[in-house]
């Protein structure tokens, strides 16, 4: 079965700063989909950042990028220029290409400090 | 834009009564879920629907049933409540697999006290 683990449960950043939030995965597959969810005080789920396992090149989503390594089973994600209201729970999540219903497989989440 | 909705918000039920809660898409999405979120925990898949009127357990399913009687609509039901049913849960929906990488859009969430 395949397994998504965030080793870092908490990380801290200063406001203007990059940090890097990182997430292993495993499987067998070699076409899936792996995601980045933000989760704010608020409780909303919200889509940071996609990527597709065919693809070499790293996802990137304005001040969001990833450092994708499929050897490594490795997705982490990069704020860059880090501001106040990216403080949330980050969940990393995967998902297989076909023949699991599109069923998400997520981390148990870091909590994203942003200091002023 | 509506998206996803989840209705109640809130709710404290006393041990063995029942309830549903109610998610509602207008995204036209054929895929629905039910996740609970516990401390540390992350999210768990607890039942997912492919299409109206198909259901399948997910990773948690014990104590929960579902049913999707309409395309938009997934309902999550509790018979008998337990504290350990005390959660909160989330629904989401998506297009179906064929159409790629497409994300599940989640609703707010329902915070489920168990007394």
């Amino acid at each position: 079965a395949q397994t998504v683990t965030q080793s870092q449960p908490e990380m801290s950043v200063q406001e203007a700063e990059t940090v890097t939030l990182s997430c292993t995965y495993d499987t067998s597959e070699s076409d899936y989909y792996l995601f980045w969810y933000k989760q704010p005080p608020s409780r909303q789920m919200i889509l940071v950042i996609r990527q597709e396992a065919y693809k070499q090149q790293n996802a990137t989503e304005n001040r969001f990028s990833v450092n994708f390594q499929k050897a490594a089973k490795s997705f982490s994600l990069k704020i860059s220029d880090s501001q106040l209201g990216d403080a949330a729970m980050y969940f990393c999540a995967y998902k297989d290409y076909g023949g699991s219903q599109g069923n998400l497989i997520f981390g148990k989440g870091t909590k994203l400090s942003v200091k002023p | 834009n509506a998206g996803v909705t989840q209705t109640p918000k809130f709710r404290v039920l006393k041990t063995g009564q029942s309830m549903t809660l109610l998610c509602a898409q207008d995204m036209n999405h054929e895929y629905m879920y039910w996740y609970r979120q516990d401390p540390g925990m992350g999210l768990r898949l607890i039942h997912y629907s492919v299409g109206e009127g198909t259901t399948a357990k997910g990773e948690v399913p014990d104590g929960y049933n579902v049913s999707r009687l309409k395309k938009q609509n997934f309902l999550l039901g509790l018979e008998s409540a337990a504290p350990s049913q005390t959660s909160v849960y989330f629904c989401a929906s998506s297009y179906s697999n064929w159409r790629g990488n497409q994300p599940q859009h989640f609703g707010d969430g329902t915070r489920l006290s168990i007394l």
